[in-house]
């Protein structure tokens, strides 16, 4: 099992470019997740799915949109880049309401 | 407003010693805490959690304790290891259909050998 995956690792964009990270789980959960993390603050979330197909908006949503098409992928666009999206995106899962959640490596994402 | 805090954002601690990380929080609707760890470059790892209907949670090394009335837990690690050394994160979850964890800002553990 990969577990949890994050596809690209690191990523330099020019602000008001766009891309899309990828997150991807092989452990048949109902549940994603995507935080982003800043320095000297704790793990933010930003959206979060509750199965294929369905999406909902976390703490800090603005700027980010998401998509389950596939009950193993979770993708995060970000249509216009800013500098104050310079950040640390993680991706986890988790089983249905089950609080423990499995994150993957992480995707280092500089905004110039 | 951080519901879940972390005041020490560092602490440095003798190999064979005990390490206490510390957690307060503000709302009183968290029912489930959860202590995760984290390797530079890698993401969080889970490592113990507890329910509020208990004040106590075990494994292993690691005990985690929950006042309640304080709103405030703690994670021990006994006896610390150097590959102990890492950042410890404090999440909470309240009632909801997804369970959103909220976490604290993290505290960078260093175990000296």
């Amino acid at each position: 099992n990969a577990g949890v995956t994050q596809t690209p690792k690191f990523r330099v964009l020019k602000t008001g470019q766009s891309m899309t990270l990828l997150c991807a789980q092989d452990m048949n959960h109902e549940y994603m997740y995507w935080y982003r993390q800043d320095p000297g603050m704790g793990l933010r979330l930003i959206h979060y799915s509750v199965g294929e197909g369905t999406t909902a908006k976390g703490e800090v949503p603005d700027g980010y949109n998401v998509s389950r098409l596939k009950k193993q992928n979770f993708l995060l666009g970000l249509e216009s880049a800013a500098p104050s999206q310079t950040s640390v995106y993680f991706c986890a899962s988790s089983y249905y309401s089950q609080e423990t959640q499995y994150f993957g490596p992480g995707t280092r994402l500089l905004v110039l | 407003d951080q519901q879940v805090k972390q005041n020490s954002p560092s602490l440095s601690v003798q190999e064979g010693r005990i390490s206490i990380l510390n957690c307060d929080y503000t709302n009183s609707m968290f029912d489930y805490f959860l202590w995760y760890k984290k390797y530079p470059a890698e993401g969080p790892t889970f490592l113990i959690s507890i329910s509020s209907i208990k004040d106590k949670n075990e494994d292993g090394r690691f005990t985690v304790f929950l006042n309640k009335s304080a709103k405030h837990l703690s994670l021990h690690i006994v006896p610390s290891q150097p590959g102990d050394s890492a950042v410890y994160f404090c999440a909470a979850s309240g009632r909801g259909s997804a369970r959103q964890l909220t976490f604290g800002s993290g505290t960078q553990l260093t175990v000296l050998p």
